[in-house]
């Protein structure tokens, strides 16, 4: 069955400081991949996605991931942390061929330290 | 662009009655919407997808009867929840389909449902 697992439930970093939240997903071929951000109060926000090309994706909000096929990895990555990025973090995929149904990930909760 | 609202942003409700939320495109069209659960602390679980004009297909493990889906126009999903009891009591989350340099969903904020 297709998967996409998250490994940190919790990442705690300074403000300043880079982050790198990880995602793996479980998929035969190479599914569309996604990145959401949850903030109290407020929808699921896309902060990138890739579907083909350039495996490193630019963002909103100076966010990036990279997509390693042989890893069957989707990492999110920002090299300089603000307080505010302090939120949900949602890796998502769509491997069902474009059906748009999308498997999510259980979510990292990101805490930011002044 | 590309806004999504979700009507109410909460409710509390006694268990038996039936609760109706609403999932609106404000800027733009959506023949797909789709409709999540979400257990506190949790992830994103699919439920159904609410296809404009014909009937919703739902996830396995979801009773179709017990949340009707009506996706009346191409700006309008409802879902309802019918008979609700304490278990019901979850976050409901909508998101609209659209094509913008490939595949994107936009997410309402959210519903949160507490059935005493």
């Amino acid at each position: 069955a297709q998967s996409v697992t998250q490994p940190d439930i919790h990442i705690t970093v300074s403000e300043g400081a880079s982050l790198e939240l990880r995602c793996n997903y479980s998929y035969g071929a190479t599914p569309y991949l996604f990145w959401y951000v949850q903030s109290p109060g407020q929808g699921l926000q896309l902060l990138l996605k890739y579907f083909s090309g350039d495996t490193l994706v630019q963002g909103i909000k100076g966010f990036e991931a990279e997509f390693k096929r042989s890893q069957s990895s989707f990492n999110l990555r920002k090299p300089s942390v603000h307080w505010s990025d302090a939120a949900e973090y949602f890796c998502a995929c769509d491997g069902s061929g474009n059906t748009g149904k999308l498997i999510f990930g259980q979510g990292t909760t990101l805490q930011v330290k002044p | 662009g590309a806004v999504v609202s979700q009507h109410p942003s909460w409710v509390i409700c006694k268990s038996g009655t039936s609760v109706k939320i609403e999932c609106r495109s404000l800027d733009f069209q959506a023949t797909t919407m789709f409709w999540y659960r979400q257990f506190p602390k949790q992830s994103l679980m699919l439920m159904a997808t609410s296809n404009e004009g014909s009937k919703a297909t739902y996830e396995q493990g979801v009773e179709k009867d017990k949340f009707l889906i009506n996706h009346a126009s191409l700006t309008l999903s409802t879902l309802t929840v019918t008979s609700a009891h304490p278990e019901d009591s979850s976050f409901y989350i909508c998101s609209a389909r659209v094509w913008k340099g490939g595949e994107t969903q936009y997410f309402g904020p959210g519903t949160r449902l507490l059935v005493l």
